[in-house]
């Protein structure tokens, strides 16, 4: 059975403050890992990740996966308020000889939460 | 824009009834499209696979007759939650492949009176 484990869970921070988050998994057949943020609906795709050791980077957030070690991390340098969400991390791994694309395992989440 | 669309994105309904939500996929054909569910605080559950022109695939521990799902055509799927009960309350989503990853409707909020 696929999975996927994020970790810490939680977190509280102020803001300036920098964060990772973590993200490891255990998958047959591994396509991609991606990043998500939901803030009370739909997630919001942050990073699709593919390659290991290719950083991916939009503004504050950076990602990088480890395909050897099987995670990845996510990273918000000077955190904001609004930065404020779950952050998801999901793998595609396709079944069934390659089909099922898209189909995404999800780990549990991480709530990080910003403070003033 | 959004290029798969979910509707209703909220919906109140008595125990007892049905409820139907709709995902569309805009300007592209989807062949298979997924149905995921949220409880608060939790993180996205697969509950099936949608197939256009044959049956759903659930995942194990899905009941697919209190979850209809109708792959109609190539860009629609609908997910009916038959005699709704308050603990079918819940976000759920739909999405549909992309080149890597998937595009995600808006979401539905369900609660069950």
């Amino acid at each position: 059975e696929d999975k996927v484990v994020q970790s810490p869970l939680s977190l509280v921070v102020h803001e300036g403050d920098t964060v990772t988050l973590n993200c490891s998994y255990e998958v047959t057949n591994f396509r991609s890992l991606l990043w998500y943020k939901q803030e009370k609906k739909a997630p919001t795709f942050l990073f699709m990740l593919t390659s290991s050791g290719i950083e991916k980077k939009s503004g504050r957030l950076s990602s990088i996966l480890d395909k050897k070690e099987l995670f990845s991390i996510l990273n918000i340098t000077a955190t904001q308020t609004g930065d404020s969400a779950v952050y998801l991390c999901a793998v595609e791994a396709p079944r069934y000889g390659g089909t099922s694309y898209g189909k995404l395992t999800f780990g549990q989440g991480t709530i990080l939460t910003v403070h003033p | 824009g959004a290029v798969v669309s979910q509707h209703p994105s909220r919906v109140i309904c008595k125990s007892g009834t049905s409820v139907k939500i709709e995902c569309r996929s805009l300007d592209f054909q989807a062949t298979t499209m997924f149905w995921y569910r949220q409880f608060p605080k939790q993180s996205l559950m697969l509950m099936a696979t949608s197939n256009e022109g044959s049956k759903a695939t659930y995942e194990q521990g899905v009941e697919k007759d209190k979850f209809l799902i109708n792959h109609a055509s190539l860009t629609l799927s609908t997910l009916t939650v038959t005699s709704a009960h308050p603990e079918d309350s819940s976000f759920y989503i739909c999405s549909a492949p992309r080149n890597l990853g998937a595009f995600f409707g808006q979401g539905t909020r369900l609660t069950v009176v």
